[in-house]
């Protein structure tokens, strides 16, 4: 069974600051890992989706990272904004041919202006 | 597009009645998921279907029932409402494809049943 833990539970930091927001996953057999964005009272949306072959995917401020091996993903945020305070969930299938995703408990971020 | 459309946005039910959340999504998506999200839980799977007449359970599926007649719709139906189905239900669905399954979201619809 997948298990997928989600490290720090919550993080604050200055506005204009470089994070990284860390994600384990315990079945490594997977095609891809998917971060998404949620904020508070809404629905979750799709920040990135890593294929195993790609180890690593971008979008804008965000880059992630997936190493398969290690059963480890980083979502690292660059230069972060006010606006970027949300809480961050990374999703993995259940395992080979496995559809089904397995959630993290998210990290809270906090960015202080 | 609209995405993944789900109603109602919230609901309050006395225990024992019972209701249907419905969803909906425009994209053709032949996957479709019910999930729940409880405070510091995380999101967990209730059913999900391949395609219209497939469904099949997730990891909570006690106290709900699916249907999916059609592509576009998979509404989750509960009965006999119980306090411990209080969360908040997100619908979602995807493409299928060999290597991605990159999941889309609707907004939820949060439930509280007294």
């Amino acid at each position: 069974k997948q298990e997928v833990t989600q490290i720090p539970a919550a993080l604050s930091v200055p506005e204009g600051e470089n994070l990284v927001l860390n994600c384990s996953f315990t079945d490594s057999a997977i095609y891809n890992l998917q971060w998404f964005r949620q904020d508070p009272g809404k629905g979750l949306t799709s920040l990135l989706l890593i294929q195993s072959s790609q180890r690593e995917q971008t979008s804008g401020r965000l880059n992630a990272s997936l190493d398969k091996s290690s059963g480890r993903s980083t979502l690292y945020i660059a230069a972060s904004q006010p606006g970027d305070s949300a809480t961050y969930l990374c999703a993995a299938p259940g395992g080979a041919g496995s559809y089904q995703l397995t959630f993290g408990k998210g990290t809270k971020l906090s960015v202080i202006p | 597009n609209a995405g993944v459309t789900q109603t109602p946005k919230f609901r309050i039910l006395k225990i024992g009645q019972s209701m249907t959340l419905q969803c909906t999504q425009d994209m053709n998506h032949n996957y479709m998921y019910w999930y729940r999200q409880d405070p510091g839980m995380g999101l967990k799977l209730i059913y999900y279907s391949v395609g219209a007449g497939i469904t099949d359970k997730g990891e909570v599926p006690n106290g709900y029932n699916v249907s999916r007649s059609t592509t576009e719709d998979f509404p989750l139906r509960l009965e006999l409402a119980a306090p411990s189905q209080t969360s908040v239900y997100f619908c979602a669905s995807s493409y299928s494809s060999t290597y991605s399954y990159e999941q889309y979201f609707g907004p939820g619809t949060r439930l509280t049943v007294t």
